[in-house]
């Protein structure tokens, strides 16, 4: 069965630190690989979209890791700001399938 | 500002009336998707539409009733609901489907309530 599944479930942390959220999937045969960042109340934006062949992609202070093997990603966001409160949903793509898999999402709460 | 535009934004309806959401995207975007999402849960696909055509239907009941008039627009058709209907309807599109390299762009969503 197709799961993405991430932790932790929520987090908690201060202004300027970094943090690194986790997502691991079972999704075959594996197409692609995104993170998403949805404001309360607001749709999805997608940060970083990665395929089997890339394991590093950086958008700003959002970096996204990829190891195929271990069928793991994670999120790093740099220098955490109180605009990164949100939740972040990682989503996996199967190859020839018109489903985008969603995982249950962190969310991230960073205070002054 | 989000490209894809959903309206209302918000909804109060009762458990008989028919009321409908909209969604519109200019991207050029071929597949346009109606997802629903409650409280502190992710999206949950609902209907699918690939070239105007219904792609899937993930066993949503009869009361909601998807449409594509064009390829920019989509809507979604609401009749007799239920109060555990209430939540954030979301319309994304792509620009191809089957797990393609493009990203799903979502809309801000309509918040509906049931009453």
């Amino acid at each position: 069965k197709n799961q993405v599944e991430q932790s932790p479930q929520s987090l908690i942390i201060l202004e300027g630190k970094n943090c690194t959220l986790q997502c691991n999937y079972t999704v075959s045969p594996f197409s692609n690989l995104r993170w998403y960042k949805q404001d309360t109340g607001r749709g999805p934006v997608s940060l970083t979209i990665m395929t089997f062949s890339e394991n590093t992609k950086s958008n700003g202070r959002y970096t996204a890791t990829l190891d195929a093997d271990t069928k793991q990603s994670s999120l790093h966001i740099t220098a955490s700001q109180l605009s990164d409160s949100a939740s972040y949903i990682c989503v996996v793509s199967a190859t020839g399938t018109y489903k985008y898999i969603f995982g249950t999402g962190t969310r991230l709460k960073v205070l002054a | 500002d989000t490209e894809v535009t959903q309206t209302p934004k918000h909804l109060v309806m009762g458990m008989t009336n028919k009321k409908s959401l909209k969604c519109e995207q200019h991207m050029g975007h071929r597949a346009m998707y109606w997802y629903k999402q409650k409280a502190k849960k992710p999206p949950e696909l609902m209907f699918v539409y690939s070239y105007e055509k219904l792609s899937i239907n993930e066993s949503v009941p009869s009361r909601f009733s998807p449409e594509c008039p064009n390829s920019s627009l989509l809507n979604l058709h609401l009749h007799a609901l239920q109060p555990e209907d209430s939540a954030l309807y979301l319309c994304a599109s792509s620009q191809g489907v089957r797990g393609a390299n493009s990203p799903l762009h979502f809309g801000n969503g309509t918040r509906l309530t049931v009453t």
